[in-house]
């Protein structure tokens, strides 16, 4: 089975700073790992995934994360924040490819000027 | 990349009345997607997942009679709530899997008055 927890339903940062957005996954087989971005009443954009080899992902619009398996953790980056990134990311597991996810609770980004 | 559209983007109808909503995968043949409610501010739940030419499957708690899912080709999946009622209110979306990341529609928003 798998579960993904999101610390901090909520990250505030000015704009030009850096962007941390926490992930930690279980998962009882080699977990695959993505991150969305949901921006109001519309769908989820894939950001980035992790599926085997390189653990430093770099994703659209910036965005990177690394997988750390002995920390369980999957953690997304942004050196210099937009406004435009202001929005809600979703971090995800699967243990059977691209196909049934597993998402966490989501952590609003709040980009001020 | 992979399209996958979803039809109505929103719907407002009377309690006690049906509701049909499409997903469709536009350039690709999808035999399994999914489907996932997500109340205001809160993470995506699958509902269930629709299996072409064969009888969905439903997550645990979710009402497989209010909540008809019909697969009848590799390209469309139908979610039909039926009987709507106000706390069936919510963000519906559907997904696909493709061979290199799930592909999400944009989403229908239903609100049941």
């Amino acid at each position: 089975a798998q579960s993904v927890t999101q610390l901090g339903s909520h990250v505030s940062v000015s704009e030009g700073a850096l962007v941390l957005l926490r992930c930690n996954y279980s998962s009882s087989v080699p977990p695959y790992l993505f991150w969305y971005v949901q921006y109001p009443n519309q769908g989820l954009q894939l950001l980035l995934k992790y599926t085997t080899g390189a653990t430093l992902v770099k994703g659209i619009n910036g965005f990177e994360a690394e997988f750390k398996k002995s920390e369980t953790s999957f953690h997304l980056t942004k050196p210099s924040a937009h406004m435009s990134d202001a929005a809600e990311y979703f971090c995800a597991v699967s243990g059977t490819g691209f196909q049934k996810l597993v998402f966490g609770t989501g952590t609003r980004l709040l980009v001020s000027p | 990349g992979a399209v996958v559209s979803q039809h109505p983007s929103w719907v407002i109808c009377k309690s006690g009345t049906s509701v049909k909503i499409e997903c469709r995968s536009l350039d690709f043949q999808a035999t399994t997607m999914f489907w996932y409610r997500q109340f205001p501010k809160q993470s995506l739940m699958l509902m269930a997942t629709s299996n072409e030419g064969s009888k969905a499957t439903y997550e645990q708690g979710v009402e497989k009679d209010k909540f008809l899912i019909n697969h009848a080709s590799l390209t469309l999946s139908t979610l039909t709530v039926t009987s709507a009622h106000p706390e069936d209110s919510s963000f519906y979306i559907c997904s696909a899997g493709g061979n290199t990341e799930a592909f999400f529609g944009q989403g229908t928003r239903l609100t049941v008055v």
